[in-house]
């Protein structure tokens, strides 16, 4: 069993739409981070969460430790963010990827 | 300037073929990685310099050489490789090596083994 399981593995969503990513982790962990990976490869940190919740224009990410779950939220979703969503504890687990697709 | 650069963008090289990847960052960041990406896989840590220092080395086969001439510059020298070799190689930097620091990714090299 991977120690970072993500879901889904792929979402599609209309414009619009309020999108939940979520993060399971079976390790302790100090940080648990969040990235986006356009086609093409780049890879953009997006959170680092410790704790709490943190909002980023229309990204929300939220953890809980003790349940060792993290989800990453997209309000108002628009086809500039299909990407995949990676959570990942550094530096070498990485949950699988959530690949999402907005359609206009 | 929060930029990791990597150079070059693609590489197409024989299985004969000596060639070295290149990755830059001026962040100050003390921590530089290199990863393996396969299509539609997340990246595989291959090894951490931390302090120009080779901390993580992840049982990459010899056919991938690191090097960390200073703490600016991390090079990836390739000898003999094979077409499962055939990836997208991410280089990225963090303040130190440590979770609780972001890492900074370079846009990557597409690499081909032919």
């Amino acid at each position: 069993k991977n120690e970072v399981e993500q879901s889904p593995q792929n979402l599609t969503a209309q414009e619009g739409e309020f999108i939940t990513i979520n993060c399971s982790y079976s390790v302790g962990i100090s940080a648990l981070h969040w990235l986006q990976q356009h086609p093409g490869g780049g890879i953009v940190s997006l959170f680092m969460l410790s704790s709490g919740k943190k909002k980023h224009g229309r990204l929300i990410a939220t953890i809980n430790i003790q349940e060792k779950h993290s989800s990453l939220h997209i309000t108002a979703s628009h086809p500039r963010d299909s990407a995949v969503y990676i959570c990942a504890v550094y530096p070498m687990r990485f949950g699988a990827g959530t690949r999402l697709t907005v359609k206009p | 300037d929060t930029e990791v650069t990597q150079t070059p963008k693609h590489l197409v090289m024989g299985m004969t073929n000596k060639k070295s990847l290149k990755c830059e960052q001026h962040m100050g960041h003390r921590a530089m990685y290199w990863y393996k990406q396969k299509a539609k896989k997340p990246p595989e840590l291959m090894f951490v310099y931390s302090y120009e220092k080779l901390s993580i080395n992840e049982s990459v086969p010899s056919r991938f050489s690191p090097e960390c001439p200073n703490s600016s510059l991390l090079n990836l020298h390739l000898h003999a490789l094979q077409p499962e070799d055939s990836a997208l190689y991410l280089c990225a930097s963090s303040q130190a090596w440590d979770s609780d620091y972001e890492q900074y990714f370079g846009p990557g090299t597409r690499l081909t083994v032919t």
